[in-house]
Order: C-alpha cells, then sequence, then structure tokens
C-alpha cells in the first residue's frame, strides 16, 4: 500500500511570513494529492489539490507543487494568519485517501 | 443534508461493551468511508462504500468491527467487546464516486474506560 510521509511535525511562523509542508509518497501510480486543514475538534476539510498532469496550482495564499518524479507535493502558505493554525495533512490517493502523519501549524502574532 | 452528520458526538464505554456509531452523509453522495483518528495522529483507514459493490473492508483492524450501509445512505460503523486500544475520534466522510474531495463530519471521540 501507499506510504506516506509528511515534514515537518510542527511549524511555527511570525504571522505574514510563508509555511511550507512537504509530502513524499511511495505509489508511482498516485494520480491526486489533496492537502486537509484540521481545526480543534472538527473533522478534515479539503483545501486545495492537485492533479498528476498539473505542476502547480495556486488559490489565493495557498499553493501546492507535485514533483511526480521525485514523489513528492508540498503546500505553501503565504502571508500566514492567526487562523492558519491549525494540523495539516497530505493524502494521496492510491485506492482511497492515505493520510499522512500531520503537521501542526502554529502562526504567532 | 448540508453536510455530514455523525452521532453520537462523544460516547464513554466500559471495556467488553458494544458500541454503535452512525453517519448520515451528504445527500446523494455514493461513496462512504470511516477513518479512525487515534490522539495526535493522522487518519487510519477503516472501510469504505462505493454505491451498490461490496465495500471495502481491508482497513478493518479486527473482526470485533463491522459496519453497514443500509439504502445507500446512512451508515454504521459496530464495534464489539471494546477494547482500551479502541479509543479514538472516529470520523466518517462521503463523496460522490470517483470524486476524491471528501467532506468529513466532525467524528464520534469515543472512549473507552
Amino acid at each position: 500500500g501507499e506510504n506516506v510521509e509528511q515534514h515537518p511535525s510542527t511549524l511555527s511562523v511570525q504571522e505574514g511570513d510563508s509555511a511550507v509542508i512537504k509530502c513524499t509518497y511511495s505509489d508511482s501510480a498516485s494520480n491526486y494529492f489533496p492537502w486537509y486543514k484540521q481545526e480543534l475538534g472538527k473533522g478534515p476539510q479539503l483545501i486545495i489539490d492537485i492533479r498528476s498532469n498539473v505542476g502547480e496550482k495556486k488559490d489565493q495564499r495557498i499553493a501546492v507543487t507535485l514533483n511526480k518524479t521525485a514523489k513528492h507535493f508540498s503546500l505553501h502558505i503565504t502571508e500566514t494568519q492567526p487562523e492558519d493554525s491549525a494540523v495539516y495533512f497530505c493524502a494521496p490517493v492510491e485506492r482511497q485517501l492515505t493520510f499522512g502523519s500531520g503537521t501542526q501549524l502554529t502562526v504567532l502574532p | 443534508g448540508a453536510g455530514v452528520s455523525q452521532s453520537p458526538s462523544n460516547k464513554v464505554t466500559e471495556k467488553g461493551k458494544d458500541v454503535e456509531l452512525r453517519c448520515d452523509p451528504i445527500s446523494g453522495h455514493t461513496a462512504l468511508y470511516w477513518y479512525r483518528q487515534s490522539l495526535g495522529q493522522g487518519l487510519e483507514f477503516l472501510i469504505y462504500f462505493q454505491g451498490n459493490s461490496a465495500p471495502d473492508k481491508s482497513g478493518l483492524p479486527s473482526d470485533r468491527f463491522s459496519a453497514e450501509r443500509t439504502g445507500g445512505s446512512v451508515s454504521t460503523l459496530t464495534i464489539q467487546r471494546t477494547q482500551q486500544e479502541d479509543s479514538a475520534v472516529y470520523l466518517c466522510a462521503s463523496s460522490f464516486i470517483g470524486d476524491y474531495g471528501y467532506t468529513f463530519g466532525s467524528g464520534t471521540r469515543l472512549t473507552v474506560v
């Protein structure tokens, strides 16, 4: 099955700085690469995704980049705000979403 | 409904008892998933229902765990003879078949004492 590794496990940034979270996967057949945000007491929420035929996708302050050759994809958040503080999960698809172990992002005011 | 609804939101049970967790997916979503999230961990896949096809049970950790989906809508996850290691948040998600943009419920926090 899919082996997913996510780094870092915790990340603290100053408000306004950028944050980058990286995810590596093992299944070369994976073709869908989403990122989920989970706030305390809630289920994960899809924030951005990318398919294998695209190298980068942006949506306002967030972006995802994909390197299929190296089998990794990254989440980029620019101009971070306190409300970005949450746990972020990558979840590349094998037969269903396979979640990474999560990154606790803390944005310091 | 407007979102995925799970009940109860919290459940405390004694070791050895059976529990049932309920998931009401978004109306029209034909795929339904159950995941388990232990404290501070990622999500562990349990089971996947896809329309009228046989469910993918490959993630169920033991034969104490079972799930059913009646009428292609509501799903129930049953854990028999609960153990302390079953304590976790159980999350349900739904989607259209072939759409990997899952919508998750808020989960059921199960505590086995």
